[in-house]
């Protein structure tokens, strides 16, 4: 597609459950990236994946927090046992590698009840 | 911690006038700084961007000033326009980064320029 696209925009579940959010990336970017937003605060990074090779967790907030990309492309961000505390806006965004201008897609808003 | 601070949530500008966004870093190993711009319910857009060898950039109405020695950068509107309207991010990274161009930050400053 012409942007990144993640869906649901929006989920509300329940404390405990587990969620499954999904990013698109732009075809043919080889990075990808994960971050979120809580209330009141910056884009906190969470995980990047390039290419083929291992991705970089070092932004999981937790071990309830785990992602995989898919032949490169589709990514699924997934959280276990949600608390309220992971109640934010999950932003995907990918690049063609190589720099900083990297395409966001518009999120997906989490909120645990 | 925070790494990137914007300490003005909220800035109120006139059309026409010139808006100041301002950004203050900890981390003395960052060597690449950009703003990015939000609309609600869209996911932020990369406006401008400024490398740790030079200390201005400019692109058209937006121009990021960088101050090494005082680990702060601004970024100026001018003539601010209501379109500009929107939530400002600055963000960081430094070369060393082992998280590919993973970025830090800011919580981001809401700025509405009213006609």
């Amino acid at each position: 597609g012409a942007g990144v696209s993640q869906s649901p925009s929006n989920k509300v579940t329940e404390k405990g459950k587990d969620v499954e959010l999904r990013c698109d990336p732009i075809s043919g970017h080889t990075a990808l990236y994960w971050y979120r937003q809580s209330l009141g605060q910056g884009l906190e990074f969470l995980i990047y994946f390039q290419g083929n090779s291992a991705p970089d967790k070092s932004g999981l907030p937790s071990d309830r927090f785990s992602a995989e990309r898919t032949g490169g492309s589709v990514s699924t961000l997934t959280i276990q046992r949600t608390q309220q505390e992971d109640s934010a806006v999950y932003l995907c965004a990918s690049s063609g590698g190589g720099d900083y201008g990297y395409t966001f897609g518009s999120g997906t808003r989490l909120t645990v009840v | 911690d925070q790494q990137v601070k914007q300490n003005s949530p909220s800035l109120s500008v006139q059309e026409g006038r010139i808006s100041i966004l301002n950004c203050d870093y900890t981390n003395s190993m960052f060597d690449y700084f950009l703003w990015y711009k939000k609309y609600p319910a869209e996911g932020p857009t990369f406006l401008i961007s400024i490398s740790s060898i030079k200390d201005k950039n400019e692109d058209g109405r937006f121009t990021v000033f960088l101050n090494k020695s005082a680990k702060h950068l601004s970024l100026h509107i001018v003539p601010s326009q209501p379109g500009d309207s929107a939530v400002y991010f600055c963000a960081a990274s430094g070369s060393n980064s082992n998280s590919g161009y993973a970025l830090n930050f800011g919580k981001g400053t809401s700025l509405l320029v009213t006609p």
